[in-house]
């Protein structure tokens, strides 16, 4: 069956600019996560949805960052006045129940690029 | 705060050697490991994934332990091929006393590369 899907695979963008990426999870999976891996900092958390319950947004580094799910399915990650330090790699993942048990399944990722 | 290490960095070997691939962690109180595989520009393809009741967990040429008392898990890859380079991550969620269940922390990475 179809994986997780991210759109787009690459963007570039100017500082200052707002930037919208997209990730579709594996159909039916409850759970969806956004990471964001860059050189210099590896693999991080950045918020985790739950069907209907309240996102665990931890992970956002600031109030630029926010996110939304829309219907229980499709996931949206907004970066508000884009930074060069926002340059990375934006995964998203999806998982079947409440995680701790099951396996995340990830997409291929978006690259960032703020020139 | 859970910290994940894994050692080495890198590796490099020639095909058909058996390698071992490192990860340790600070806070043992885990619910389970997951070991992961990265290829340049991809996303993540989960290889094992181990519950903390467990000890080692097998698929195909790869075996993964966990000895949750001393914070440690190794991948162990049997015959390697030049297929298997690629760049091998380890994750944990929280504790089990938290509540972000989907929060897995990883590790750096180890970047495996076989030769022919």
């Amino acid at each position: 069956g179809a994986g997780v899907s991210q759109s787009p695979s690459n963007k570039v963008t100017e500082k200052g600019k707002d930037v919208e990426l997209r990730c579709d999870p594996i159909s039916g999976h409850t759970a969806l996560y956004w990471y964001r891996q860059s050189l210099g900092q590896g693999l991080e958390f950045l918020i985790y949805f739950q069907g209907n319950s309240a996102p665990d947004k931890s992970g956002l580094p600031s109030d630029r960052f926010s996110a939304e799910r829309t219907g229980g399915s499709v996931s949206t990650l907004t970066i508000q006045r884009t930074q060069q330090e926002d340059s990375a790699v934006y995964l998203c993942a999806s998982s079947s129940a409440r995680g701790l048990r099951k396996t995340q399944y990830f997409g291929p990722g978006t690259r960032l690029l703020v020139l | 705060k859970q910290e994940v290490t894994q050692i080495p960095a890198a590796l490099s070997v020639p095909e058909g050697e058996n390698l071992v691939l490192n990860c340790s962690f600070t806070d043992s109180a885990i619910y389970n490991l997951q070991w992961f595989r990265q290829d340049p520009g991809k996303g993540l393809t989960s290889l094992l994934l181990i519950q903390s009741s467990q000890r080692e967990q097998t698929s195909g040429r790869l075996n993964a332990s966990l000895d949750k008392s001393s914070g440690r898990s190794t991948l162990y890859i049997a015959a390697s091929q030049p297929g298997d380079s690629a760049t091998y991550l380890c994750a944990v969620p929280p504790n089990a006393g938290g509540t972000s269940y989907g929060k897995l922390t990883f590790g750096q990475g180890t970047i495996l590369t076989v030769h022919p």
